[in-house]
This record gives C-alpha cells, structure tokens and sequence, in this order.
C-alpha cells in the first residue's frame, strides 16, 4: 500500500543554517505530495504542494521538489530562523482501488538555536 | 475566513463518561474528517464525510466512537464509555476535494481521560 518515510528527528540547528528534511514515498496511483508544518498546541497548516511530477512547491523560503524518478520529495530552506521551529509532516494524497487516503509521515521535529 | 473551529480546546473526564467533540468546518468545504494524533501512532485517519454522508469509517477504533454531520457546517465525534487509552488530541479538517486541494486543520481538542 501507499506509504510516507520521513527523516527521524528531531532536527536542531543553528539559526541561519541550511535545512533537508528527507521525504520518500510509494503510491499506486499518481499522488499529490504536501508538506505541513505544526507550530506547537496548533493544528496542522498547510506549508506547500505538488501535484505532479517535476513540479516545485515553495512558501516562505521552504522549497520541495516532485521527483517521481526517486519518489522523493524532500523539503528545503537556505537559511532557517527560530520561529520555524515546529514538526513537519510529509503526505500524499492518492486515490486508489480502496478509495480516497491522504497519508503523513511520522513528522520531524525542527529546533532552531539562535 | 475564520477557518475550521474545534470545541472544546481541552478536555478532561473520567473514564467511562461520554465525550463530544465538536467541529465548524470551512464554508463551502465539501469534505469533512476527524483525525487523531499520539506520539505512539501519529495522526490517524477516524472517518471523513463528503456532503454530510458518512465515506470512509474504516479508521474508527470500535463502536465506541461515532461521528454525524447534521449539516454542513457541523459535525460531532462521539466517544461513550470513554476510557484512558483515547487520550489524544482530536483534529477535524476541511477541504474542498479530495486529492489536490489541501486539508485545512482546526487546532484541535486535547482529551484527557483519566
């Protein structure tokens, strides 16, 4: 079936600091790939998408590429700041035999140090 | 747009005492699920409506939980008898369709059963 493997975390770095956190996935079908960040006692928020291959999403300095050849889909950010300390959860959206499912990882957890 | 509204924020009962969530989705969102998130399991997919009608229950843990959506600007989860193990916070989202568009996510109802 579909699945998410996300990076373990936590991930701590230094502010300014250049930011990966690996995305791999399997799918049957032909998915849309998300990334979602959740600043703590919040819920999930949208943080950028691809819905097909080759496509780039990118928000607020974040980036993520749409690599079909790798099924990756890895998030980036040159330069990170404190306040992007928060989880972040890769996820596909894909519709199958059995119907629709949006699948996350596990999430990985970002601290930033000034 | 005030976007998806959970209530209660926290909520602490004791075991064996019935338990409504409550959820004010997106207007104009057609779709409707109620997840929940542990650090053993990660976010679970319980149910999710498509215009009020009831699609995929499959994640329900047992008859213990139910959810309706009278209309479609609300929707409850119900968990009676309540016991210590579903202890978890409790997210509904919205979102348009299924596949490309995004979830939207309230911020959530922590439970407490004690």
């Amino acid at each position: 079936g579909d699945s998410v493997t996300q990076m373990e975390g936590p991930v701590t770095l230094s502010e300014e600091a250049f930011l990966t956190i690996n995305c791999t996935y399997t799918a049957t079908g032909y998915p849309s790939l998300f990334w979602y960040v959740q600043y703590p006692g919040e819920g999930l928020q949208l943080l950028l998408k691809a819905t097909k291959a080759d496509d780039k999403g990118s928000n607020k300095g974040f980036e993520a590429t749409y690599r079909k050849e790798t099924t990756s889909f890895h998030l980036e950010k040159g330069s990170v700041q404190v306040s992007d300390s928060a989880v972040y959860f890769c996820a596909l959206s894909d519709r199958g035999a059995g119907g629709f499912k949006t699948i996350f990882g596990a999430g990985t957890r970002l601290f930033v140090k000034a | 747009d005030a976007g998806v509204i959970q209530s209660p924020r926290h909520e602490v009962t004791e075991m064996g005492q019935e338990v409504t969530l409550r959820c004010k989705p997106i207007s104009g969102h057609d779709y409707l699920f109620w997840y929940r998130q542990t650090m053993m399991r990660g976010l679970e997919l319980l149910i999710y409506f498509n215009n009020n009608v009831p699609i995929d229950d499959s994640g329900m843990p047992e008859d213990r939980f139910s959810a309706k959506m009278p209309n479609a600007s609300f929707s409850t989860l119900k968990i009676q008898p309540s016991e210590p193990r579903d202890s978890a916070v409790y997210f509904c989202a919205s979102s348009l369709d299924l596949g490309k568009s995004p979830l939207h996510f309230g911020n959530g109802t922590r439970l407490t059963v004690t």
